[in-house]
């Protein structure tokens, strides 16, 4: 069974990084088969696609957040990686990290994690 | 890419159906057989409801139904149960590898 499981700060102060962690089971992200997703929830808001990225590194994302943003892999930990950089308030979100089939279908999700960014 | 529209919410009684839309662009819901949709509770993480417009996960009841016309799809949920009342989402793959959202629908079974 394919379980994801986010991990992180849950405070991050304005202007800073907010890095977090996706560690995958049931599932190895060098399969090629499927893409690994970003999808954050601002509270009370709807869900907003923020990236993905390949088992072979290529990366995409959102262009609102494109130049802020990195997604990255770590096959040897069976991990996905986010960094958003200068961080402000309006990005306090649950963070979401999913499965997907490439095309924005995602059937396994993490449970989410709220990160709040205050100083 | 603007976020696909959804009316903000929905609802029914019991035993009834109600469907919720999805309205995207010619680049996006148009050009693409790839809408989701996604169910999600109060505090919880979705799920997948529907992929690929019509296509239904192993677990799904077949209450759940997707379909498109154009540039809007369209979740239809038949014999509407207690169970059924959560958010709604639609998604989009939109080409050059990004996906949209919509912005959500309530759906309240009265």
């Amino acid at each position: 069974q394919v379980q994801l499981q986010e991990s992180g700060p849950r405070l991050v102060k304005p202007s800073q990084t907010l890095s977090l962690t996706c560690t995958v089971s049931g599932a190895s992200l060098s399969s090629g088969d499927y893409y690994w997703s970003w999808i954050r929830q601002s509270p009370g808001k709807g869900l907003e696609w923020i990236g993905y990225i390949y088992y072979a590194g290529s990366a995409y994302y959102t262009p609102s957040l494109r130049g802020r943003l990195t997604i990255s892999v770590d096959m040897s930990k069976n991990q996905v990686s986010l960094n958003l950089r200068s961080v402000t308030a309006a990005d306090t979100a649950v963070y979401y990290c999913g499965r997907d089939d490439s095309c924005g279908s995602v059937d396994y999700w993490g449970q989410g994690t709220l990160v709040t960014v205050s100083s | 890419q603007s976020a696909l529209t959804q009316p903000p919410s929905a609802s029914g009684s019991p035993g009834q159906s109600v469907t919720i839309s999805c309205t995207g662009t010619s680049s996006d819901v148009g050009a693409y057989n790839y809408v989701s949709w996604y169910q999600q509770y109060p505090g919880k993480a979705p799920k997948l409801m529907i992929s690929e417009v019509t296509k239904r996960p192993s677990g799904v009841p077949d209450r759940y139904s997707g379909s498109k016309s154009g540039n809007t799809a369209s979740l239809t949920v038949s014999g509407l149960q207690a169970e059924d009342e959560a958010d709604y989402y639609c998604s989009s793959y939109a080409g050059s590898n990004i996906v949209l959202f919509g912005g959500g629908t309530k759906l309240t079974v009265l």
